[in-house]
């Protein structure tokens, strides 16, 4: 079974500032891994897909890299609003399973 | 407009049986998975199990198997997670999502939550 572990569990940085955030899987993944964003009270949005690939409407200062077992996903220049949590998400094909990763809260230092 | 709208909260007593609904709308519900993701309090997410609406395939996490059922109306577009016998730690908040494509194992549009309160 995949396990995908999220580094830092919390993130503190100022508006402006450049997040990097971590996602490590425990076998290689390829490049199917998405990354989520969700604010308190919100569900889920998706921001990236197949590692790299912008979701519809994502603003260019999201971008993921990586393949295999490790992935980044990098905000350029941290606006207000991208304050909340971050997963990462893949899909096994055996056992068939989507996995999340625990979470990265990315907060205002 | 995509949109996944669930059914409202509920707030039930141990042992009691529950069925909370995501119905979809503004495309093919028949040809888009939906899938079932649980967020316990103050904790992440987890993939609880998904459906294709257009013939009722349905996957379970092996966490989740034997737990809940997971069905699907496709004349009224609707998906459905249940439960027989609730149990104080099915407390959590319920997510539908859609997965983004067939090949595409993401989920691009979610519902906006069923919060489940099971508490004597």
């Amino acid at each position: 079974e995949i396990v995908l572990t999220q580094s830092p569990a919390t993130l503190s940085l100022s508006p402006g500032e450049r997040a990097t955030l971590s996602c490590r899987a425990s076998q290689s993944v390829s490049s199917y891994l998405a990354w989520y964003q969700q604010k308190p009270g919100q569900a889920p949005r998706l921001l990236i897909y197949d590692a790299s690939n912008r979701a519809t409407g994502i603003p260019a200062r999201f971008s993921g890299s990586g393949s295999g077992t490790d992935f980044t996903l990098t905000i350029s220049s941290l606006e207000p609003e991208d304050f909340a949590v971050y997963y990462c998400q893949q899909r096994s094909n055996w056992p068939p399973k989507y996995t999340f990763g625990q979470g990265t809260k990315l907060e205002i230092k | 407009e995509v949109q996944l709208v669930q059914s409202g909260a509920e707030v039930k007593k141990p042992g009691e049986s529950l069925k909370i609904s995501c119905k979809g709308s503004g495309y093919s519900f028949t040809s888009y998975w939906i899938g079932w993701v649980r967020q316990m309090p103050g904790k992440g997410l987890e993939w609880m199990g998904i459906i294709y609406p257009g013939d009722s395939d349905t996957r379970y996490s092996p966490s989740f198997q034997g737990q809940v059922t997971i069905s699907a109306d496709k004349s009224i577009s609707t998906a459905y997670l249940q439960w027989s016998s609730l149990k104080a730690s099915d407390t959590a908040m319920y997510y539908c999502a859609r997965r983004l494509g067939a090949t595409k194992y993401y989920f691009d549009y979610w519902g906006q939550g069923t919060l489940v309160t099971v508490s004597s």
